[in-house]
């Protein structure tokens, strides 16, 4: 069935490099993505979020970059910091006659390393 | 302003059993959606209320209910419980159930079945 997923399950970075999470979604006619960060024992964290409209925004150090071409989508954190250490999700929002569901990856280990 | 809450934050049962797990959404919010969380696993889409209503259901055996109530808060109810019920479980809300609302999530409530 549809799914979105990710090319790496684990990452490690030194502290202050840039890192870049990747993710493959494959429903087309998803029109609305976001990425999460979830620390251990917590609850996903909305980090950034892009329309289909879009191919690229920026935040706060992240950006997040949509090929539809190619069913892509990516997020970049740049200066990375000790705290940015957690598990990242991209998430597909699909509509289906009406109704709504978020579809998410299996999610990316981000490690950065002092 | 509060975010989502859940409780309780650990619960443990054994197989057969019924568990009930609370969410209170961020005031204001109308939807709420329910997420299992298996260990080393993404998240699953369970279910998706809105004023009251079950909009949306995952792939989830009828075990798997819930409600939500007239103050938007929500209950999920699992059934005969099993083995591999055990995950933690996300609530999340949104302002409202159209597309591209972003979901907020809360800590979880980590369920284990013995």
């Amino acid at each position: 069935g549809e799914s979105v997923g990710l090319h790496l399950p684990t990452l490690s970075v030194q502290e202050g490099d840039n890192s870049i999470i990747n993710c493959a979604y494959s429903n087309s006619a998803s029109d609305y993505f976001i990425w999460y960060k979830q620390e251990s024992g917590k609850g996903p964290q909305f980090i950034i979020d892009i329309r289909s409209n879009m191919d690229k925004r920026q935040g706060q150090r992240v950006t997040v970059l949509l090929n539809k071409t190619v069913k892509h989508l990516s997020l970049q954190i740049a200066a990375t910091q000790p705290g940015d250490s957690a598990v990242y999700f991209c998430a597909e929002n699909q509509r289906i006659q009406g109704a709504q569901k978020l579809v998410f990856g299996q999610g990316t280990r981000l490690t950065i390393n002092p | 302003e509060a975010g989502v809450t859940q409780s309780p934050t650990h619960l443990i049962k054994t197989r057969g059993q019924q568990a009930t797990l609370r969410c209170s959404p961020i005031s204001g919010h109308t939807s709420v959606y329910w997420y299992q969380q298996a260990l080393g696993l993404g998240l699953q889409f369970l279910l998706w209320y809105d004023e009251g209503e079950e909009r949306n259901r995952g792939n989830f055996p009828p075990r798997f209910s819930g409600r939500q109530f007239p103050n938007y808060s929500s209950e999920l109810n699992v059934n005969a419980l099993e083995l591999e019920d055990s995950a933690l479980y996300l609530c999340a809300s949104s302002l409202a159930w159209v597309a591209e609302e972003t979901q907020y999530f809360g800590p979880g409530t980590r369920l284990l079945v013995l």
